[in-house]
């Protein structure tokens, strides 16, 4: 079956532009996550939805991120006002429950570049 | 809150050699533990899983990792490495106390082989 689908797989934007990441979660997947992978760190936990409960935001750095969660499948990260250091790739991944327990299935996630 | 502390950033190790990658984590219980892999220009892939039981835990690929509740870590294991598990290598960690518990992950590992 389908994977977690990322979109677009690769973003060029100019500093102080706005940007909207996609992730298509694999179908019936109630837990959807959001990581940042810079050069050389690991992945930086962004947010996590998980059914209808309110998203864990915790990980956002700063109020230019936000993500929302339509109809309780696909995913948009929006970044506003783009600095340089928001360059990264950014991973969605999704798994059938929303426990600690349950594999993530990552997409190949958007790599960002801020010029 | 949890977290997970990867102490060594690159390893390198002959092919055929044995391996040993270290995941510490932080957490008031014993919570899930995984190990993931990212190879070069591939998405992330869930090698093993400790959620309870035996503490140590077979997965793909010949990797096997122990848990050790007295030393809150859960080190990835190999006895011959291959060319092919060059990757980054990351530990992650969930709470298996929670319906809404995000996963965190370490800073990863990389892992060179010499010839």
């Amino acid at each position: 079956g389908a994977g977690v689908s990322q979109s677009p797989s690769n973003k060029v934007t100019e500093k102080g532009k706005d940007v909207e990441l996609r992730c298509d979660p694999i179908s019936g997947h109630t837990a959807l996550y959001w990581y940042r992978q810079s050069l050389g760190q690991g992945l930086e936990f962004l947010i996590y939805f998980q059914g209808n409960s309110a998203p864990d935001k915790s990980g956002l750095p700063s109020d230019r991120f936000s993500a929302e969660r339509t109809g309780g499948s696909v995913s948009t990260l929006t970044i506003q006002r783009t600095q340089q250091e928001d360059s990264a790739v950014y991973l969605c991944a999704s798994s059938p429950a929303g426990t600690g327990g349950s594999p993530l299935h990552f997409g190949n996630g958007t790599r960002l570049t801020v010029t | 809150a949890q977290s997970v502390t990867q102490p060594d950033i690159h390893i390198t190790v002959s092919e055929g050699a044995s391996l040993e990658l270290r995941c510490n984590y932080s957490y008031g219980a014993t919570p899930y533990l995984f190990w993931y892999v990212q190879s070069p220009g591939q998405g992330l892939q869930l090698l093993l899983k400790y959620f309870s039981g035996d503490t140590l835990v077979q997965g793909i690929k010949g990797f096997e990792a122990e848990f050790k509740r007295s030393q809150s870590s859960f080190n990835l294991r190999k006895p011959s490495v291959h060319w092919s598990d060059a990757a980054e290598y990351f530990c992650a960690v969930g709470s298996p106390y929670s319906s809404a518990s995000k996963i965190i992950f370490g800073s990863g590992t990389r892992l060179s082989i010499r010839p």
